[in-house]
C-alpha cells in the first residue's frame, strides 16, 4: 500500500512570493490533515478535511494560507504572500476516518515539504 | 490549547542500553500515539494506545497508557544505532472532535 505522497520535497522562495504544496493521501483515507512543523517543535495542525469538507481550520492563518480538497482525494496548501516566519516543514497526513473508533484515528504522515523563505 | 510535556528533551546513550521517555498532560487524553521522525522525513507511527493501563509492544519498543489518562511512556530496550531520531508523543484529549496534539519530542542519540 502506497503511503502519503507530497511534493515538492524542498522549496526556497523570497518573502512576499507565493507557494503551493500538493498531497495525495493513502488510498481510501477519508480524512486529510495539513501540519506545520517548525524546527525543534512537534507538528501543529493547520487544517483538517473530512472527504472534501473542512472539519477544523481554527489554526490556519487565513489571511495568507488557503487549502482545498476539491474531489475528496488529493489536496493543495497555498501560502500567499509568504513571510519569513513561514519557514518550516509542511506535513500532510491521512487517516481512515476521524473520530471513529480507535485505529481509524491513526494518522500516517508523508515526507513533508521543507519551505525556506528568504 | 492543550499541551503535552515530553521529557527528556534529549538523550545520549550507549548502544545496548535501555531508554525510557514519557509524556504528561494536565488534561485527560483518550488516545496516545508514539511517533519516530528521522531527519528529512515525516513522523512514522510506532505504537497506538486506546485504553487506560494498556501496555503494547512493537519489537523492542513498549508503550503504556497511564491509568490516570494523563500520561504515557515509551521504552526502548537494547538500543541500536538506527534508533537515533526524534520521538514524539501525541494524543487526542477527551472532549469530542479535537485535533491531535503533539509533544515537543525527545531527541535520541546512540553512541556505538
Amino acid at each position: 500500500e502506497a503511503g502519503v505522497a507530497q511534493s515538492p520535497r524542498y522549496k526556497i522562495i523570497e518573502k512576499r512570493q507565493s507557494v503551493a504544496f500538493w498531497c495525495n493521501p493513502i488510498s481510501g483515507h477519508a480524512t486529510l490533515y495539513w501540519y506545520q512543523q517548525i524546527l525543534g517543535q512537534g507538528p501543529k495542525l493547520l487544517i483538517q478535511f473530512q472527504n472534501n469538507g473542512v472539519v477544523d481550520d481554527s489554526q490556519l492563518p487565513k489571511d495568507r494560507f488557503s487549502a482545498e480538497r476539491l474531489k475528496g482525494v488529493d489536496s493543495t496548501l497555498k501560502i500567499q504572500p509568504a513571510k519569513l516566519e513561514d519557514s518550516a516543514v509542511y506535513l500532510c497526513a491521512s487517516s481512515r476516518r476521524a473520530n471513529y473508533p480507535s485505529s481509524y484515528n491513526e494518522q500516517f504522515f508523508g515526507p513533508g515539504t521543507r519551505l525556506t523563505v528568504l | 490549547g492543550q499541551q503535552l510535556n515530553q521529557s527528556p528533551q534529549s538523550m545520549f546513550i550507549q548502544e545496548g542500553e535501555d531508554v525510557s521517555m514519557n509524556c504528561t498532560s494536565s488534561s485527560i487524553f483518550n488516545t496516545w500515539l508514539w511517533y519516530k521522525q528521522d531527519p528529512g522525513e515525516g513522523p512514522v507511527l510506532l505504537i497506538a494506545l486506546y485504553k487506560a493501563g494498556e501496555l503494547t509492544s512493537n519489537g523492542r519498543l513498549t508503550a503504556q497508557f497511564g491509568i490516570t489518562r494523563k500520561d504515557s511512556f515509551l521504552n526502548i530496550s537494547a538500543s541500536i544505532p538506527s534508533d537515533v531520531g526524534i520521538y514524539f508523543c501525541a494524543g487526542f484529549y477527551r472532549s469530542g472532535n479535537t485535533p491531535l496534539v503533539f509533544g515537543k519530542g525527545t531527541r535520541l542519540s546512540v553512541i556505538a
